[in-house]
């Protein structure tokens, strides 16, 4: 069984506070991590698709990296404001079996007090 | 918007009833996924449909089918209906096949509740 584990499962921070949060992927069969922005009765929104080992994207005040070999992917969000108040959830491709697919994990739900 | 579209947004039926869900992907993505969030669990994939052919499958229930149709959009047949299958079902839509660095993309999702 692949398992897709994040941590915190929950995280509260003042405006201004940088943060980060962990993904734990299956490093085996590996192909692409991705992360989502996901705020209440929203879709779910697309922020990173990442492959390659040490890989580092940036839009904004939210980065991500990633460590294939080691199965971890750290998503930071610099000066937090309260409008980045969400879940962010992680996913990965790994190849299982005869086929993949992208498997989540809870998320992390961020709070972010003005 | 994601450009997927997904109905109908909310759904009350009763136990043991059938109850299909619909889903247009976005313009030119050939990749559907369904997707089940229930309380506490976190987004269970479904089943994957690349340009009309089953591509991947998930933990899909025996009791649940799904097609993609020649225009792309997808249909999510949910039947014998039980309480636990209420939950928010989401689709989603890429341009790439199975294993692939595409972005995914997410409807807003569609809420049954069975009662």
């Amino acid at each position: 069984i692949l398992n897709v584990e994040q941590s915190p499962q929950s995280l509260h921070v003042q405006e201004g506070d940088s943060t980060n949060f962990t993904c734990s992927f299956p490093s085996s069969n590996f192909y692409a991590l991705h992360w989502y922005r996901w705020e209440t009765a929203k879709s779910p929104e697309a922020l990173f698709v990442m492959t390659l080992n040490g890989d580092e994207k940036k839009k904004g005040r939210i980065s991500a990296t990633l460590n294939t070999k080691e199965g971890y992917s750290y998503l930071y969000i610099k000066g937090s404001q309260p409008e980045d108040s969400a879940t962010y959830l992680c996913a990965s491709w790994n190849y299982g079996g005869s086929q993949g697919n992208l498997i989540f994990g809870k998320g992390t739900k961020l709070s972010v007090k003005p | 918007d994601s450009g997927v579209t997904q109905t109908p947004k909310h759904l009350i039926t009763a136990t043991g009833q059938r109850v299909t869900l619909r889903c247009s992907p976005r313009s030119g993505d050939l990749s559907v996924y369904w997707y089940q969030q229930s309380l506490d669990q976190g987004l269970q994939f479904l089943i994957q449909y690349y340009n009309g052919e089953e591509r991947a499958k998930g933990n899909i229930l025996e009791r649940f089918s799904a097609q993609q149709f020649p225009d792309l959009h997808s249909e999510l047949n949910l039947s014998s209906l039980e309480l636990g299958d209420s939950a928010l079902y989401f689709c989603a839509s890429s341009s790439g096949g199975a294993i692939s660095g595409n972005t995914i993309y997410f409807g807003e999702g569609s809420w049954l509740t069975v009662v």
